[in-house]
């Protein structure tokens, strides 16, 4: 089945430490993103990345470092210079960076807590 | 700047009633898209509509109809005879068109809970 997976689901770390969350993709898009959701407070873009080997900051990157090797993955490494990482951590692609009308699509989410 | 607003944040009915979902944009631009998502208690948020500003037809699918009216900048959605469901957020958002600069960014609003009891 196509779709977007990430994982783990639930992630906890100790304060002082990176994680790494992990997305894959097999609906062949181009374009994938990272948003971070907090209670009350919608979504807001971190990271995205129109194209392989290339990625763009969005709103809220600071404390935060993306990759882009392959097409299919977009992990996202939360750092110890965020300061305040406990979140719900969305991942999203869309078919093409050239199109006009491109639906993002999101996986299921991981949920991070820091001890 | 763009910005949604989603100005319920809780709604509760019971099962069988209609309910609207209230949700105002603002943007200077005149192309641009406009989202609904539904995020049941699972967190993963699922796709519901698409609708771009030249088009400002009703939709309808199912239970679910959309209200676009760019003369008040609000895109509301509806859904008739709620089930139980039906219970999850549901975002608004908003997207500029590449071609006009538009960044990759959707402008989600701040979601409205719908609880839906039996």
């Amino acid at each position: 089945d196509g779709g977007i997976t990430q994982s783990p689901k639930y992630l906890f770390r100790k304060e002082g430490q990176n994680v790494t969350l992990s997305c894959e993709q097999n609906l062949n898009h181009d374009a994938m993103y990272w948003y971070r959701q907090d209670p009350g407070q919608g979504l807001r873009l971190i990271y995205y990345s129109q194209i392989v080997n290339d990625f763009q900051k969005g709103d809220i990157a600071e404390g935060y470092s993306v990759s882009r090797e392959k097409k299919e993955s977009f992990p996202l490494t939360v750092t110890s210079a965020q300061k305040n990482p406990t979140a719900f951590y969305l991942c999203a692609s869309s078919i093409t960076a050239q199109g006009l009308t491109d639906t993002q699509y999101f996986g299921p989410g991981t949920r991070l807590t820091v001890l | 700047a763009q910005k949604v607003t989603q100005a319920q944040t809780e709604i509760s009915v019971v099962e069988k009633e209609d309910v609207t979902l209230d949700c105002v944009y603002e943007t200077r631009d005149t192309t641009y898209y406009l989202f609904w998502y539904k995020q049941p208690p699972s967190g993963e948020l699922v796709f519901l509509i698409r609708r771009n500003s030249f088009d400002e037809q009703n939709e309808i699918s199912g239970r679910y109809s959309w209200n676009f009216q760019k003369s008040t900048s609000s895109f509301n959605f509806t859904i008739t005879a709620s089930q139980v469901v039906d219970s999850a957020v549901y975002f608004c958002a908003l997207r500029l068109a590449r071609d006009q600069g538009g960044s990759e960014k959707l402008v989600f609003g701040k979601g409205t809970k719908l609880t839906v009891n039996p």
